[in-house]
């Protein structure tokens, strides 16, 4: 079955450095999201992206963050200046391109990023 | 605001039923879904309903939705070690948001 991939599954990163992670969407799907959960938190949505811009983002994705789709593959979330709070789990997912408010969104496993 | 609640905990014993139970706010959320987390991995979707329906059966999984009471449970037949896991709540609105509110996970713990 066919699943979203995200790499790296770790990444330790010292305050105020910028950090990308990377998520490889399901092949056919065209909507795009990162979410995140700080550790006993629940999961919140940060982003959607569609048609290579932001459709709707969160009062969490402030200046620090960005994303972007570089090639037709993946699908990138960037933290500019990394926060000591930033620290989380962040999930990238991914949804068919029929109306995509109906269709489910598929996650992948995960980036725990740690700040020190 | 919209929110999603459920609770934190379940232990059941193997070869038993598991009945997860989820309230949430939002009277036009009209798509629910069950989330499983199993440890050290991502969300994986385990089934969804629409709010024009009150049930939906897939092989061992059951989703009972009360519109009415805003209340969305899952139940799990014939509960086994592999289904020990977080199993997470969580809802959208079809005509407004992309973003999914999600509760804070219910905890499975199977006792053999």
């Amino acid at each position: 079955e066919p699943e979203v991939t995200q790499t790296p599954s770790h990444q330790v990163t010292q305050m105020g450095q910028e950090v990308i992670l990377r998520c490889v969407p399901i092949s056919n799907h065209l909507y795009f999201y990162w979410y995140r959960q700080i550790l006993g938190q629940k999961v919140e949505f940060l982003v959607s992206f569609y048609n290579n811009e932001i459709s709707e983002k969160s009062e969490i994705f402030d200046d620090q963050f960005s994303v972007e789709r570089p090639d037709g593959s993946n699908f990138t979330l960037k933290i500019r200046s990394t926060k000591l709070e930033d620290s989380a789990m962040y999930f990238c997912a991914s949804s068919e391109p029929s109306d995509r408010r109906s269709q489910p969104q598929h996650f992948g496993d995960g980036t725990r990023l740690s700040i020190l | 605001g919209e929110d999603v609640e459920q609770s934190l905990f379940l232990s059941v014993r193997e070869g038993d039923s598991s009945v997860i139970n989820c309230t949430y706010t939002d009277s036009s959320s009209t798509y629910l879904y069950w989330y499983k987390q199993e440890p050290g991995a991502g969300l994986q979707l385990l089934t969804y309903i629409f709010s024009n329906m009150d049930m939906k059966q897939d092989q061992r999984l059951t989703v009972l939705l009360n519109k009415k009471d805003k209340h969305l449970s899952l139940r799990i037949a014939d509960t086994q070690t592999g289904d020990s896991a977080i199993y997470f709540c969580a809802e959208k609105e079809r005509n407004r948001d992309d973003k999914i509110i999600f509760g804070k996970g219910t905890r499975l713990h199977i006792l053999p």
